[in-house]
């Protein structure tokens, strides 16, 4: 079965600090995983995609990677701003399947 | 360019009614997924469109729930006779394809349904 898991379901930390939220998955055979962000009451924003073929991509002051044959992507977000805080989803698509496959997020909180 | 957009932001209905939500994709996709996101619980793939092919409904809960979509561009979501395990943010989005590279998917800010 093709799962998405995300640890933790929440973190806190304070201003300044660099991150990492981790997305785990079943199934290596993936054709993207995409990062998002959601802010409470609100859709969802994209904030990076990673192609099977890449390892890494980079926005600002995020970056994302991806090893497939761990199953496992990180989201690194580096000198954290009270802005960021937000919950963090990943999602999957499998080569099998056109469907994105959810994480639970992760919930984060940057205290000024 | 405008991104999708969603309407109404909040419905709130009684049990029974029938609901319509409203999905506006970013002009020239011609994919178009509906995902419900109940509350604490992950996103849920309902249906999808691609083009003039026949959509996939694999992933509607029931028969009560149906979508169409006119044009090859604005999608509908109905709900017949609403239950109160229905409310949830109905979120709506569009890729430019569903094969080949690149299909990065843009959300629409969602609609809020309570199911009183």
């Amino acid at each position: 079965k093709q799962e998405v898991t995300q640890i933790p379901a929440a973190l806190s930390v304070p201003e300044g600090e660099n991150l990492v939220l981790n997305c785990s998955f079943t199934d290596s055979a993936i054709y993207n995983l995409q990062w998002f962000r959601q802010d409470p009451g609100k859709g969802l924003t994209s904030l990076l995609l990673i192609q099977s073929s890449q390892r890494e991509q980079t926005s600002g002051r995020l970056n994302a990677s991806l090893d497939k044959s761990s199953g496992r992507s990180t989201l690194y977000i580096a000198a954290s701003q009270p802005g960021d805080s937000a919950t963090y989803l990943c999602a999957v698509r499998w080569d099998s399947n056109y469907q994105l496959i959810w994480g639970a997020g992760t919930k984060l909180i940057i205290k000024p | 360019g405008a991104g999708v957009s969603q309407s109404p932001s909040n419905k709130v209905t009684e049990k029974g009614k029938d609901v319509e939500l409203r999905c506006d994709p970013i002009s020239g996709h011609t994919a178009l997924y509906w995902y419900r996101q109940s509350l604490g619980q992950g996103l849920e793939f309902l249906i999808y469109f691609q083009g003039n092919s026949a959509p996939d409904k694999s992933g509607l809960p029931s028969d009560r729930f149906s979508a169409e979509r006119t044009g090859g561009s604005v999608s509908t979501l109905t709900i017949q006779r609403t239950q109160q395990e229905d409310s949830a943010v109905y979120l709506c989005a569009s890729s430019s394809a569903s094969g080949g590279a690149y299909n990065e998917q843009f959300f629409g800010p969602g609609t809020r349904l309570t199911v009183l």
